[in-house]
């Protein structure tokens, strides 16, 4: 089976300061792992996905993640945090053999002037 | 480019009424999704379909029914309208590949009282 968890519902940070949202997946089989932001009162939009080969991945809006299979983690980072980055963020997992999406519960990026 | 579209954006229903989500998709992707999104527990999948005349439950399926009878459109249908539906609706859509995102609509909130 596999899962996505991602620790700390809300964080907040000041502009200009590391963004920093973790996510950790339980997977049985290698996964496909993504990375979702949503504005508000909007859709999901892709911010950035691992699928194979190099496991720091970049992404729009100055973001990036690193896929770190001994520690089943794919966290989501940005050095310098801008005002327009608060939303909501979500994980997902996708393995070979699901037809579907597995998402975290999300976290709430908060930017403070 | 419309992409996935979702209608209404926005619905009121009394308990006990009857309604039909709309999803359409323009891309030709096989699989698609109903999902909904409540405060604090992310994206729950309620049904799925990995092609015409294909349906198949998820996570969370009771009060929910659906249909696929082309590639193109994938609705959802609340038969009687319970409190417990209040939610926002996405609608997603994904290709046959597992290493490949899921293009979602803007999302339905509706409200049942």
């Amino acid at each position: 089976a596999q899962s996505v968890t991602q620790l700390g519902s809300h964080v907040s940070v000041s502009e200009g300061a590391l963004v920093l949202l973790r996510c950790n997946y339980s997977s049985s089989v290698p996964p496909y792992l993504f990375w979702y932001v949503q504005y508000p009162n909007q859709g999901l939009q892709l911010l950035l996905k691992y699928t194979t080969g190099a496991t720091l991945v970049k992404g729009i809006n100055g973001f990036e993640a690193e896929f770190k299979k001994s520690e089943t983690s794919f966290h989501l980072t940005k050095p310098s945090a801008h005002m327009s980055d608060a939303a909501e963020y979500f994980c997902a997992v996708s393995v070979t053999g699901a037809n579907n999406l597995f998402f975290g519960t999300g976290t709430r990026l908060t930017v403070i002037p | 480019n419309a992409g996935v579209t979702q209608t209404p954006k926005f619905q009121v229903l009394k308990t006990g009424q009857s309604m039909t989500l709309q999803c359409a998709q323009d891309m030709n992707h096989e699989y698609m999704s109903w999902y909904r999104q409540d405060p604090g527990m992310g994206l729950r999948l309620i049904h799925y379909s990995v092609g015409a005349g294909i349906t198949d439950q998820g996570e969370v399926p009771n009060g929910y029914n659906v249909s696929r009878s082309t590639t193109e459109d994938f609705p959802l249908r609340l038969l009687s309208a319970a409190p417990s539906q209040t939610s926002v609706y996405f609608c997603a859509s994904r290709d046959g590949q597992m290493n490949t995102e899921a293009f979602f609509g803007q999302g339905t909130r509706l409200t049942v009282v």
